[in-house]
């Protein structure tokens, strides 16, 4: 069975300050896709990277960089000098990678990341 | 590309009536479709894997009476929330699948429908 929890359930931070979002995943499988998604108040999810399991080197996006450490099987979300428009909910999903599996992706519960002026 | 639209955007009906909403891809050929809800400050929960020609599969604890999937061709799904009442009122996602894409077998999320029973 596939897993993904983001302990966080409410983060507040202040314009300009760096914030990071947890997320750990548990799966059997030895391949596999993690995703980020934002969902602002609108409710539209935003795609916003997907790492394979095979790919453990981190990545930066702008003011996103994101942190896949395997051997604790998280996958960290950093949003450096956060603004306003960064306040949404965002989730981490798991998928499994193989053509036999499923393609639906595990979600975990999100976080809400509000970002005051 | 890749875009997934959803109509209508929001919709308030009353309780005991039928509402339906629809899940299009636009540039691209969709044989799989995929319905999600969402409850306020909740995590996406699938309802129901939907193919082109066939039967929806619905997950677990999923009522197939009560909400009606049709997958009638490669760009359009439907769900119909049968009968509605105040609990359905939620948000409902959409997803689509594009297989003649390189990448393995991406989704591709629609705006949502946020559905208000009264």
């Amino acid at each position: 069975a596939q897993k993904v929890t983001q302990a966080q359930t409410e983060i507040s931070v202040v314009e300009k300050e760096d914030v990071t979002l947890d997320c750990v995943y548990e799966t059997r499988d030895t391949t596999y896709y993690l995703f980020w998604y934002k969902q602002p108040p609108s409710g539209e999810l935003v795609f916003l990277i997907r790492r394979n399991s095979f790919d453990e080197q981190n990545e930066i996006s702008g003011r996103y960089s994101w942190n896949f450490q395997k051997s604790t099987s998280s996958f960290n979300f950093t949003i450096t000098a956060s603004q306003v428009v960064d306040s949404a909910v965002y989730f981490c999903a798991l998928r499994r990678f193989t053509s036999g599996g499923s393609y639906i992706p595990t979600f975990g519960r999100g976080t809400s990341l509000i970002v005051h002026p | 590309g890749a875009v997934v639209s959803q109509h209508p955007s929001w919709v308030i009906c009353k309780s005991g009536t039928s509402v339906k909403i629809e899940c299009r891809s636009l540039d691209f050929q969709a044989t799989t479709m995929f319905w999600y809800r969402q409850f306020p400050k909740q995590s996406l929960m699938l309802m129901a894997t939907s193919n082109e020609g066939s039967k929806a599969t619905y997950e677990q604890g999923v009522e197939k009476d009560k909400f009606l999937i049709n997958h009638a061709s490669l760009t359009l799904s439907t769900l119909t929330v049968t009968s509605a009442h105040p609990e359905d009122s939620s948000f409902y996602i959409c997803s689509a699948r594009d297989v003649l894409r390189i990448e393995p077998y991406e989704q591709y999320f629609g705006p949502g429908t946020r559905l208000t029973v009264t």
